[in-house]
């Protein structure tokens, strides 16, 4: 079983949808979690930060329920250039390194 | 300021060389990792070396190998190069170490390697 397992998609959805990706991860003590996006041949971006609490930044909130380790990620109002590879990310309790899933592709079409 | 900056960007080996892959990061960061990107994959991790020493190791032979220098550079080379070792090699830098880990790694543009 992969660590971190995320629908590859891709989602095609049109300017001003509301879409979410999940992604669950299979080591429960892991310690942090984040969603990076990479644009296409380019590299990774931090794009947030998971809380339990929830997590808000403009049209894009993320969640995580550890209960269920179970990541995820709601774009609002969507814009074309949201189009991208959006990354689930893990760290685990031994904290040096990042384990990403495979991606999940968004394509906003006009 | 200057990003990560990694080079070559594009290079081709046959299978059997050896490949030195270079990385520099954001001035002020002291944390290198090296992760591998397959197509269609998310990125691997290789390695993490943070004040020169090799704080971390993914699951990769022993073909790999790398090492951090005084200016906080790093290198990643790969010997007897297969077929399977076709990837984008991502440097990233950090502020963080071992414990005190945001999550955020500034990653460079990566060195997009062709091994046939």
């Amino acid at each position: 079983r992969k660590e971190v397992e995320q629908d590859p998609g891709p989602f095609n959805v049109p300017e001003g949808a509301t879409v979410a990706f999940n992604c669950t991860y299979s080591n429960s003590a892991s310690q942090s979690f984040f969603w990076y996006r990479q644009d296409c041949r380019k590299e990774p971006k931090l794009l947030m930060s998971v809380y339990s609490s929830g997590n808000e930044d403009g049209r894009f909130t993320a969640q995580l329920n550890r209960a269920s380790q179970y990541i995820s990620l709601l774009i609002r109002d969507s814009k074309l250039s949201d189009s991208a590879t959006y990354l689930c990310v893990v760290v685990p309790v031994e904290g040096n390194k990042l384990v990403f899933g495979a991606g999940t592709i968004l394509r906003v079409k006009s | 300021d200057a990003g990560v900056t990694q080079s070559p960007t594009h290079l081709i080996k046959t299978r059997g060389q050896h490949v030195t892959l270079r990385c520099s990061p954001i001035s002020g960061h002291k944390s290198v990792s090296w992760y591998q990107q397959v197509l269609g994959q998310g990125p691997q991790f290789i390695f993490q070396y943070y004040e020169k020493e090799e704080r971390g190791r993914g699951n990769f032979p022993d073909r790999f190998s790398a090492r951090q220098f005084p200016n906080y550079s790093s290198e990643l080379n790969v010997n007897a190069l297969l077929l399977g070792d076709s990837a984008l090699y991502l440097c990233a830098s950090s502020l963080w170490g071992h414990t005190e880990n945001t999550g955020e790694l500034f990653f460079g543009e990566g060195s997009r390697l062709t091994v046939l």
